[in-house]
C-alpha cells in the first residue's frame, strides 16, 4: 500500500505564477520529508526538506508546507520558472534508524512560457 | 567529485540471465540504497546498507542480491533476470546523520529484460 501518495500526476503553470504540488501520507510515523525533482534521464536531485517540528521551510522561491493533523504537505514554487519544468517526488521517513525513503508517484510540472 | 556513478546506463537481457549494476560513490557515505522506478509507481526500495558489511532489505527485494564489501561500492545482482524487472534503476548515498542533506542519485540505470 501506497504510504505517500502524489493524487495530481500532471500539473501546468504559467510562467511567473505559482506552482503548488501536494503531497499525502498515511504513516504517522515519518517525522521527515523531502522533495525531489527529476529532470528526463537523470537522477533525482535533492530540492528541499522539513522536519516534523516545523510547519514550514523556505529556500528561495521553493517553500514546503506541512500540516501533521492532515497529515498532508506541499511544495510552492514562486515564481515559477521553464527550467522548474520537471517531475516532482515527494519522500518520508521515520524513525527507523535507517534512512530509507518512502517515495510518492511524482507530479509532472510544466512550467508554460 | 563524481557523486554517485551507476553503470551500465542501458542495457537488454534475455529472460534467465544475470547481471550486476554497478553503484559508486566517492562521498564517505555510510548509506547507500537500491530503487527501481516504475511507470505508476514512483520509486520502491530494493535493498540498502548503513555500512559496509551491513546490508537489509527494502519493499521489493525478491530477485536480487547486493553485498557491501567496501563503503564505496554498493552493486545490485539480479540473479535470473525475469521480464517484470524491467525498469530503471536507480542508487542512492546519503550521510548515516540525520536526513539534511538528503539522497544523492546516480543517473540510472534503464534495464530492459526480453
Amino acid at each position: 500500500d501506497q504510504q505517500v501518495k502524489q493524487n495530481s500526476p500532471s500539473l501546468s503553470v504559467q510562467e511567473g505564477r505559482i506552482s503548488i504540488l501536494n503531497c499525502d501520507y498515511t504513516n504517522s510515523m515519518f517525522d521527515y520529508f523531502l522533495w525531489y525533482k527529476k529532470y528526463p534521464a537523470e537522477g533525482p536531485t535533492f530540492l528541499i526538506s522539513i522536519s516534523s517540528i516545523k510547519d514550514k521551510n523556505e529556500d528561495g522561491r521553493f517553500t514546503v508546507f506541512l500540516n501533521k493533523s492532515a497529515k498532508h504537505l506541499s511544495l510552492h514554487i514562486v515564481p515559477s520558472q521553464p527550467g522548474d519544468s520537471a517531475v516532482y517526488f515527494c519522500a518520508a521517513s521515520g524513525p527507523t534508524g535507517a534512512n530509507n525513503l518512502f517515495f510518492g508517484t511524482g507530479t509532472r510540472l510544466t512550467v508554460i512560457p | 567529485n563524481a557523486g554517485v556513478t551507476q553503470t551500465p546506463k542501458f542495457q537488454v537481457l534475455k529472460t534467465g540471465q544475470s547481471m550486476t549494476l554497478q553503484c559508486a560513490q566517492d562521498m564517505n557515505h555510510e548509506y547507500m540504497s537500491w530503487y527501481r522506478q516504475d511507470p505508476g509507481m514512483g520509486l520502491r526500495l530494493i535493498h540498502y546498507s548503513v555500512g559496509a558489511g551491513i546490508t537489509d532489505q527494502g519493499e521489493v527485494p525478491n530477485g536480487y542480491n547486493v553485498s557491501r564489501s567496501t563503503t564505496e561500492d554498493f552493486p545490485l545482482r539480479l540473479l535470473s533476470a525475469a521480464p517484470s524487472q524491467t525498469s530503471v534503476y536507480f542508487c542512492a548515498s546519503s550521510y548515516s546523520a540525520g536526513y539534511s542533506y538528503g539522497y544523492t542519485f546516480g543517473s540510472g540505470t534503464r534495464l530492459t529484460v526480453v
